[in-house]
C-alpha cells in the first residue's frame, strides 16, 4: 500500500508568520499534489508537482509557494499565514505516468490554525 | 447531491439499508473516482468508473456514469456502521496535470 507522510499531524500559527508544511512519499511516484479541505467542504488543489524541482499552480494558489527538492519531498509554504489559511491540509501522489493509475493516495493531513 | 457552492450534504441512515448519492460535474471528465474520507483521516479510492463505462460494481458498492448529464451516482447496498464517513465524488479532466476538481461531499452516517 502506498504511503504518503505529513508533517506536522497539526500546527498552530501566528499571523504573518512562516508556517512550512512537509509531505513525504514512498511510493516512488512522480505526481504529488497539495489540497487544502475547509470544514464542511470538499478539497481544492493548491499545487502540484509532476518531476521535482518543478511545481505548479492549482486552482487556490494565491498566498501559498511549493518547493519539490527531490521526488519523495514535496512542501507547502505559507510565507505570511492569514486567518484565512486555517483548514486542513493534504498531501497526495499518484503513478499518473501510468496508464489507467489516475488514483490519488492522500496522507493523514495537516490541521492548520491561523492565530 | 454534490458539486458547485453546496454545502456538505448530509444523510442518516440504518444498518442494513441502502443509500444512493449524487455527483453532477460542470466540465468534461475522463473518469470519475469517488473517495470516502473517515474521520480524521485522509481521503481513499474506493471505486472509479471511466467514462466509456456506464455502470462498475465493486463488492457492495455500484457506481454510474452518465456523461450526457454530466452525473455520476454512488450506491452502498446493505450498509455497515463501518460506512459511516464522508463521500466525494471527483473528476478528471486528463492530461498531464492529473488534477483532480472535488464535489463537495456527502457525509453518510449509518446507525446501528
Amino acid at each position: 500500500e502506498a504511503a504518503v507522510t505529513q508533517s506536522p499531524r497539526s500546527k498552530v500559527a501566528v499571523t504573518g508568520g512562516k508556517v512550512t508544511l512537509s509531505c513525504h512519499q514512498t511510493n516512488n511516484h512522480d505526481y504529488m499534489y497539495w489540497y487544502r479541505q475547509d470544514t464542511g467542504h470538499g478539497l481544492r488543489l493548491i499545487h502540484y508537482s509532476y518531476v521535482a524541482d518543478s511545481t505548479e499552480k492549482g486552482d487556490i494558489p494565491d498566498g501559498y509557494k511549493a518547493s519539490r527538492p527531490s521526488q519523495e519531498n514535496f512542501s507547502l509554504i505559507l510565507e505570511l499565514a492569514s486567518l484565512s489559511q486555517t483548514a486542513v491540509y493534504f498531501c497526495a501522489s499518484s503513478d499518473r505516468g501510468q496508464i489507467s493509475n489516475e488514483r490519488l493516495f492522500f496522507g493523514h493531513g495537516t490541521k492548520l490554525s491561523v492565530l | 447531491s454534490q458539486w458547485g457552492e453546496e454545502n456538505l450534504q448530509a444523510l442518516s441512515i440504518q444498518e442494513g439499508e441502502d443509500v444512493t448519492m449524487n455527483c453532477s460535474y460542470k466540465t468534461y471528465t475522463t473518469v470519475v473516482q469517488w473517495y470516502r474520507q473517515k474521520s480524521g483521516k485522509g481521503p481513499a479510492l474506493i471505486i472509479l468508473i471511466r467514462s466509456n463505462e456506464r455502470e462498475k460494481r465493486s463488492g457492495r458498492l455500484r457506481a454510474t456514469l452518465d456523461t450526457s448529464s454530466q452525473s455520476s451516482s454512488l450506491s452502498i447496498t446493505g450498509t455497515l456502521a463501518t460506512d459511516t464517513a464522508v463521500y466525494f465524488c471527483a473528476t478528471d479532466a486528463g492530461g498531464l496535470s492529473g488534477k483532480l476538481t472535488f464535489g463537495e461531499g456527502t457525509q453518510v452516517t449509518v446507525i446501528s
